[in-house]
C-alpha cells in the first residue's frame, strides 16, 4: 500500500540558511500535518492543511512557513535556520469525511534535519 | 486543557515476559480519540490503534491489546510475550475532533526487550 513519502530524508543546513521540507500524502488523503521532534522528545504538532487550507496552527515558529498545493502535497518551508531547528520532521496524512470522524493519520519517515 | 501522560519512562523485560504500557489522559471534550504509535530506532511512526470515547470495549490484536477506561481516563497498552522486535519508544496520543484532529502527544515510554 502507498504511503506517506517525504523528502529529502536527510538534510544538512548552516545557519540562517533556508530549508524546504516536502511531503506527499497517501492518495485520496485530503488533509495533512506537520509535527516536529527534537532528540529524545514527543513529536510536536506543528501546522495543519485540509483540501488547501490551513486547519490549525501549533507551536510554528514565524520563520516557517508551510502551504498545500492543488495536488494535495505540502511544503515546509524554513527561514533564518538556528541550531534548536536540528530535529525530525514528520508529515502526517488522514481522510477527513466531513462526518465529525476522525481518522488516524499516517505518518512519514519523516526527514531528519541537521543545522550545524 | 488536553495532555497526555506516560509515567514509565522506559521498560526493560526479557523476551517472552508481558508488559503493560500506562497511559493517562485529560481532556474537556466528551468526544475524542486516543491513539498508540510505536517508534523503532529507524525513526518512523508506526500507527498501532486508534479509539474513539464511545468506545471502551477493549481490543486484541495478536500480542497487543489495549484496555481503555474512562472512568480512569486511561488507555493502557499490553504486549504478551514480548520479543526483541519489540523494542521501540511507545507513544500514546490524543486528539479532540471539536477544534482540530492534531495529535497531543506523550512523552513515549522505551521498551527494551533483551533476548
Amino acid at each position: 500500500a502507498a504511503g506517506v513519502i517525504q523528502s529529502p530524508r536527510h538534510l544538512i543546513k548552516e545557519k540562517r540558511e533556508t530549508a524546504t521540507l516536502k511531503c506527499y500524502p497517501i492518495p485520496r488523503h485530503d488533509t495533512v500535518y506537520w509535527y516536529q521532534q527534537g532528540p529524545g522528545q514527543d513529536p510536536q504538532f506543528l501546522i495543519s492543511f485540509y483540501e488547501k487550507m490551513q486547519s490549525d496552527k501549533g507551536s510554528i515558529p514565524d520563520r516557517f512557513s508551510a502551504q498545500q498545493f492543488s495536488d494535495y502535497h505540502s511544503e515546509l518551508n524554513m527561514s533564518s535556520l538556528e541550531l534548536g531547528d536540528s530535529a525530525l520532521y514528520f508529515c502526517a496524512s488522514s481522510f477527513d469525511s466531513g462526518q465529525g470522524l476522525s481518522y488516524e493519520q499516517y505518518f512519514g519517515p519523516g526527514t531528519r534535519l541537521t543545522v550545524t | 486543557a488536553q495532555k497526555v501522560t506516560q509515567a514509565q519512562t522506559e521498560i526493560s523485560v526479557v523476551e517472552k515476559e508481558d508488559v503493560t504500557l500506562d497511559c493517562v489522559y485529560e481532556t474537556r471534550d466528551t468526544t475524542y480519540y486516543l491513539f498508540w504509535y510505536k517508534q523503532p530506532p529507524s525513526g518512523e511512526l508506526v500507527f498501532l490503534i486508534r479509539r474513539n470515547s464511545f468506545d471502551e470495549q477493549n481490543e486484541i490484536s495478536g500480542r497487543y491489546s489495549w484496555n481503555f477506561q474512562k472512568s480512569t481516563s486511561s488507555f493502557n497498552f499490553t504486549i504478551t510475550a514480548s520479543q526483541v522486535v519489540d523494542s521501540a519508544v511507545y507513544f500514546c496520543a490524543l486528539s479532540e475532533r471539536y477544534n482540530t484532529d492534531k495529535l497531543i502527544f506523550g512523552t513515549g515510554t522505551r521498551l527494551q526487550v533483551f533476548p
